[in-house]
């Protein structure tokens, strides 16, 4: 059974780095294919996908936000790590880790999100 | 406004087939790349519906299908239940974006 977890700062202020984990279990980042994505949802409004990771280590970003981006595994402890610089009111959404695979980079699997708020 | 374009709303009584579409691009869907849907409940994470183009996952009533032409891909739902009220997102990829998100369709059950 596949579960995903996200965690971190509920609150953040302005110009902060937010850190994300995503805690996961079920699989593991050393199989060939796998990959663990980030998305977030502001309040009310559309899905925006952030990152991806793969088990060999490649890197996805959404172009939009790749300067502020960093995604890492720790593959020991079923761990995916999302950073985000210089954060702003405007990032303040639900943010969701989720399982995928190389082949069609579906979202089979989804943690229960995180909403972070970003506020002084 | 999202790269994939998708109703802002759509609404069908019980028991009728709504259909959903998510407009793309010769970059994204026209490029052969796959569409995949997503079922968003209130308040809970998405729920994959259908990956590429039109397949279930376990466990997904046959009331649901997908279809992809062109530029274009379509979620259909048939014998519409009160429990089908939700907010429906398509997602691709892009050859310069990455992977997208539509910009979501909230389907109401009448």
């Amino acid at each position: 059974q596949i579960t995903l977890k996200e965690s971190g700062p509920t609150l953040v202020k302005p110009t902060q780095t937010l850190t994300l984990t995503c805690t996961f279990s079920g699989f593991s980042l050393t199989v060939s294919g796998v990959g663990v994505g980030w998305i977030r949802q502001p309040p009310g409004k559309a899905l925006e996908w952030l990152a991806l990771i793969y088990s060999n280590d490649d890197k996805l970003y959404s172009p939009s936000l790749k300067s502020r981006l960093t995604i890492t595994k720790d593959t020991s402890k079923n761990q995916v790590v999302l950073t985000m610089t210089n954060m702003d009111p405007v990032d303040t959404a639900t943010y969701y880790c989720a399982h995928t695979y190389y082949y069609d980079n579906s979202f089979d699997y989804w943690g229960q999100g995180t909403l972070v708020t970003v506020s002084s | 406004q999202s790269v994939l374009t998708q109703p802002p709303s759509v609404s069908g009584a019980p028991g009728q087939r709504v259909t959903i579409s998510c407009t793309g691009s010769s970059s994204n869907i026209g490029a052969d790349y796959d569409v995949h849907w997503y079922q968003q409940l209130p308040g809970t994470a998405p729920k994959l519906l259908i990956y590429g183009n039109s397949n279930r996952p376990s466990g997904v009533p046959d009331r649901f299908s997908g279809s992809k032409s062109g530029t274009s891909a379509s979620l259909a739902i048939t014998g519409l239940q009160a429990e089908d009220e939700a907010d429906y997102y398509c997602q691709s990829y892009d050859s310069s974006l990455g992977e997208l998100f539509g910009g979501g369709t909230k389907l109401t059950v009448l």
